[in-house]
């Protein structure tokens, strides 16, 4: 597809329970972002990688949280122990640069819901 | 670190008329870019428009223009002639040269009424 793809696009899940996100970004772009983003605020980063490299994870707010992207290009966002506090949208970004000055590419997003 | 402040949560304008939407950040470096993102209910953020913090020179795109004051860290978006489907969250963004992060709002809830 021309654009970033997200699946699933929505996730219902119980509390305690594992669950994967995906993201395929557009095609060539090196760069990918996962965002998460709480009912009624901003966008807030999670993590970036350039590559296969996570090169900034220092938004993952905790050890539950983990990304991966093997190949360089679709990446895989692992949330373990499910807390109903990770309920949000989790969006995913792709960028054909790094740095400067870049413009990013967002997908539809995940809804994660835990209960 | 730099932080983006969007002090109104909720924006109405009649179809036609013109808004504008306030955004101020924090930062310590000296050339950064400036974004301005809209996110409809279908969720996708779209770029509305972008600013490079060395031209002194406002952009603009169609009906979307910004006011960058640097000095006063303020980079506010106006929209001429509102539209209906411009009805949507708004989101002013930062990205500086020593990360590669965009750094986002809270975000303002426009309402273009007919």
């Amino acid at each position: 597809g021309a654009g970033v793809s997200q699946t699933p696009s929505n996730k219902v899940t119980e509390k305690g329970k594992y669950v994967e996100l995906r993201c395929d970004p557009i095609s060539g772009h090196t760069a990918l972002y996962w965002y998460r983003q709480s009912l009624g605020q901003g966008p807030e980063f999670l993590i970036y990688f350039q590559g296969t490299g996570a090169a900034d994870d220092s938004g993952l707010p905790n050890d539950r949280f983990f990304a991966v992207r093997p190949e360089g290009s679709v990446s895989t966002l692992k949330i373990q122990r499910t807390e109903r506090g990770d309920s949000a949208v989790y969006l995913c970004a792709s960028s054909p640069q790094t740095g400067w000055p870049g413009e990013l590419f967002f997908g539809e997003g995940s809804r994660l819901t835990v209960l | 670190a730099q932080t983006v402040t969007q002090s109104q949560p909720e924006m109405s304008v009649q179809e036609a008329e013109t808004v504008t939407l306030s955004c101020t950040y924090d930062t310590s470096e000296s050339n950064y870019y400036l974004f301005w993102y809209k996110q409809p209910p279908s969720r996708q953020m779209i770029l509305v428009i972008r600013q490079e913090a060395y031209k002194q020179q406002n952009a603009t795109e169609n009906r979307f223009s910004v006011n960058f004051q640097k000095a006063a860290k303020s980079f506010s978006l106006k929209i001429s002639d509102s539209q209906l489907g411009d009805t949507a969250m708004y989101f002013c963004a930062f990205r500086g040269t020593s990360g590669s992060r965009l750094t986002f709002g809270e975000g303002t809830q426009l309402t273009v009424n007919p």
